[in-house]
């Protein structure tokens, strides 16, 4: 139980276009759902936590208009990376919580983005 | 905002022998501290966690120990063997945070 899917596993674009990548909980309801980014070599980085039906908040630093994140449902979270450039290439993992009040983050296999 | 600081960024040790990684945070109110591995081009898992109301936690040959007061957590690894090879990662949460992760230990299990 508690697996989490996200969509694409890679994707490669060109710099100015916007990408969408989607993190599903596929057997449980979600009720947080975390986004991270994270360089070669380096550690996860919080970008934004999602609570269902309510607006991201954004960690220090990054830009909410540029990372845009929808959690329309208690299953699927969207964050879209717009107009995106060269330094937005990176890997980016979600995560996602079951239960109120419960710590456990269960991590999606991650996306590797490369912008051209 | 909370700041984990983790140590050593990359230990060798010989297979069979035991490794120690060690975390310190700064937030006094973080209640929660899980401990993951990654290999390569994959997404972190979880290999044990403790609570704040708890000091030691053990799961075979991987034990995680926690000071409140000097804020600092470590991870035991115990007979050590070749797949344990990996990078691995503390981290630490407040109930209203998602997790601050620290930078990493890459562990070298030599056969």
């Amino acid at each position: 139980g508690a697996v989490v899917s996200q969509h694409p596993s890679w994707v490669i674009c060109k710099s100015g276009t916007s990408v969408k990548i989607e993190c599903r909980s596929l057997d449980f309801q979600a009720t947080t759902m975390f986004w991270y980014r994270q360089f070669p070599k380096q550690s996860l980085m919080l970008m934004a936590t999602s609570n269902e039906g309510s607006k991201a908040t954004y960690e220090q630093g990054v830009e909410k208009d540029k990372f845009l994140i929808n959690h329309a449902s208690l299953t699927l979270s969207t964050l879209t990376v717009t107009s995106a450039h060269p330094e937005d290439s990176s890997f980016y993992i979600c995560s996602a919580t079951h239960r109120v009040g419960t710590d456990t983050q269960y991590f999606g296999p991650g996306t590797r983005l490369t912008v051209l | 905002g909370e700041n984990v600081e983790q140590h050593p960024s990359t230990l060798s040790v010989q297979e069979g022998d035991s490794a120690v990684i060690k975390c310190t945070y700064s937030d006094s109110a973080s209640n929660y501290f899980p401990w993951y591995k990654q290999e390569l081009g994959k997404r972190p898992q979880l290999i044990i966690d403790i609570r704040s109301n708890v000091g030691e936690k053990k799961d075979q040959r991987i034990a995680v120990t926690l000071n409140k007061t000097a804020k600092h957590f470590s991870l035991h690894i115990t007979e050590t063997q070749p797949e344990d090879s990996a990078v691995y990662f503390c981290a630490a949460r407040n109930p209203a945070d998602g997790l601050t992760f620290g930078k990493g230990t890459h562990l070298i299990i030599q056969p």
